[in-house]
Parts: structure tokens; sequence; C-alpha cells
């Protein structure tokens, strides 16, 4: 098993709408996690951290579930600029430093 | 604020030869930083850590010889692929902890290598 899972996609949302995906990581004892958004050939970028129950940032949404060891991103009224690949990135209190990347779920808001 | 360079952001070499590419933490002092590597429609696989002043600690299956990196600087760490063949060529993207402590890391642009 994977230590971090992600649906690869894609999810094809239309532009205004509303997507929402999950990542799992097998770790229980991280307490850290993060979610990058990378675009294509592009280094990834950090979209937000999720430390305690979640975090909201404008149309960004993270959830944390540690009872069922999963996080998730929600995004509202989808931008056309929101087309990227979301990697759940997780960050482990055993090996402090040493992130574990989800494969990336991959967005394309559609006009 | 947490910016990284990387140097160069492409390189196409002959297969044999030798290829450096330079991280840089712009804004401020990282005592790690990472080293990932990243083939087509993968996921960033985690090559090394590079600590300021020591070795760096390799991954399993990353072969240190080589794989050279060197962290001679608070803001400057290095990654030279040594005898460079095909299967090398992919993106090479380091990335900078932001002070003891920290667990933020912030990425350079990658560099992107072809080894003909």
């Amino acid at each position: 098993r994977k230590e971090v899972e992600q649906d690869p996609g894609p999810f094809n949302v239309p532009e205004g709408a509303t997507v929402a995906f999950n990542c799992t990581y097998s770790n229980s004892a991280s307490q850290s996690f993060f979610w990058y958004r990378q675009d294509c050939r592009k280094e990834p970028k950090l979209l937000m951290s999720v430390y305690s129950s979640g975090n909201e940032d404008g149309r960004f949404t993270a959830q944390l579930n540690r009872a069922s060891q999963y996080i998730s991103l929600l995004i509202r009224d989808s931008k056309l600029s929101d087309s990227a690949t979301y990697l759940c990135v997780v960050n482990p209190t055993d090996s402090w430093g040493k992130f574990q990347f989800g494969a990336g779920t991959q967005v394309v808001v559609t006009p | 604020g947490a910016v990284v360079s990387q140097h160069p952001s492409w390189v196409i070499c002959k297969s044999g030869t030798s290829v450096k590419i330079e991280c840089r933490s712009l804004d401020f002092q990282a005592t790690t930083m990472f080293w990932y590597r990243q083939f087509p429609k993968q996921s960033l696989m985690l090559m090394a850590t590079s600590n300021e002043g020591s070795k760096a600690t390799y991954e399993q299956g990353v072969e240190k010889d080589k794989f050279l990196i060197n962290h001679a600087s608070l803001t400057l760490s290095t990654l030279t692929v040594t005898s460079a063949h095909p299967e090398d060529s992919s993106f090479y993207i380091c990335s900078a902890m932001q002070g003891s402590g920290a667990d933020t890391q912030y990425f350079g642009p990658g560099t992107r290598l072809t080894v003909l």
C-alpha cells in the first residue's frame, strides 16, 4: 500500500462548479499535511497547509479527518486557472521533513 | 519571501558527461534542502536530504557516487549527475526548508535534464 494515495482523475469540472477530492495516508502519527499545486512541467507550489481539522483560503477548503486518515480539498467557483495537478503531501512525524507525496489528482476546468 | 532558485532550468548533454545543478534559497537560510526526481506522470521521488556542512542522506536505491550532493553554505546546495546516461533524463527539483523546526518546503523551479 502506498503511503499517500490519491485518485489520479482527471476531474473534469465546468467553470464555476465545485469539485472535491480526497487523499488517504497510512502513517497515523503524521501531524502536518499540505496541498500543493503543480502545473505541467513546473515545480509544486504550496496551496495550503493543514494542521488541525481543516483550513480555508478563499475558494479552497481543506479538511482533515484523522480517524479515517484522509484529507480533502474542495474548490468552489472553479476558474479555468485552477486546472492543474493537486498533490497531497504528508510530513511524517517519525521522519520529519521527508515529505511523502501522493501521485496527484488532475483537475481540468472547462469553459 | 521563501524563494528558491535552480540553475540551469534545462540542460541537454551527451551520455557520459557530468551535469551540475545548483539550488539556492534566495531570501532565507536553509539548513536542509531536498533533491527530488520526477518522471512524466509520476509523483516526486525523494533522492536525498542535504544538510549544510554534513554529508547528504540518500534514499534507498539512489547511488551516492552517481548523484553527488554538496551543501556548502546555508543558501546553496548542488547536485552533480556524474556520467549521465539516457535513463537519468528526468525533471530534478530541489526544495528548501526555512530554518530548523520548519515543516514547509519551498520548491525550486526544477531542472529538466535530457541525456542523449
